[in-house]
């Protein structure tokens, strides 16, 4: 089973509200990502967590927050966002770091986010 | 500082045909490429992993080689489909660290 589960897959949002974007995965994978993607734009990584720590955060605003409750989750709670923020939002996970034979990636289907 | 780009950033091609989406990278100490296939306002699905030391790795109608001492990774795609037309996009692994380099991809359609 090589599958990324996103929920939901669709999000509206005002500017004030507060939701939460879920990633679960069961390959046993020891890194797990966020990444934010712009129409016709390639992903830009957003965090990546890896053995449940943060070990990347990409000088994301603080309105978006990570959370990895354990191996298999990865959260992210937004808070106040901007209409700017509206995107798609893609986790993914791999077995190892980049580079390594098994770090191949394996992304979600993605939540599609719109925030007015 | 690595970058990646492919060209070209659009192809549209009659069914049938042999295509080679090309991706290129400015450091070559690269251990592995990936290459992934997207659809519109999908995810990436992993289409292949070529490992430095390999070359080249095959997928059904889909080869990857990689040369890293010119930074170039060609994807070819035989017999071309309706179904094959997506973005697709390649990606560079910084080494030591959980960071991809991805390119900026190269929007295929083909037509019937």
């Amino acid at each position: 089973d090589t599958e990324v589960t996103q929920t939901p897959k669709h999000l509206v949002m005002g500017m004030t509200n507060k939701k939460s974007l879920k990633c679960e995965q069961h390959m046993g994978h020891r890194a797990m990502y966020w990444y934010k993607q712009k129409a016709k734009k390639p992903p830009e990584l957003m965090f990546v967590y890896s053995y449940e720590k943060l070990s990347i955060n990409e000088s994301v605003p603080s309105r978006f927050s990570p959370e990895c409750p354990n191996s298999s989750l990865l959260n992210l709670h937004l808070h106040a966002l901007q209409p700017e923020d509206s995107a798609l939002y893609l986790c993914a996970s791999s077995q190892d770091m980049a580079g390594a034979s098994t770090g191949e990636l394996f992304f979600g289907e993605g939540s599609r986010l719109t925030v007015l | 500082k690595q970058e990646v780009t492919q060209i070209p950033a659009a192809l549209s091609v009659p069914e049938g045909e042999n295509l080679v989406l090309n991706c290129s990278f400015t450091d070559s100490a690269i251990y592995n490429l990936q290459w992934f296939r997207q659809d519109p306002g999908k995810g990436l699905t992993s289409l292949l992993l070529i490992q430095s030391s390999q070359r080249e790795q095959t997928s059904g109608r889909l080869n990857a080689s990689l040369d890293k001492s010119s930074g170039r990774s060609t994807l070819y795609i035989a017999a071309s489909q309706p179904g094959d037309s997506a973005t697709y996009l390649c990606a560079v692994p910084t080494s030591g660290t959980y960071k991809y380099i991805f390119g900026t991809g190269t929007r295929l359609k083909v037509l019937a």
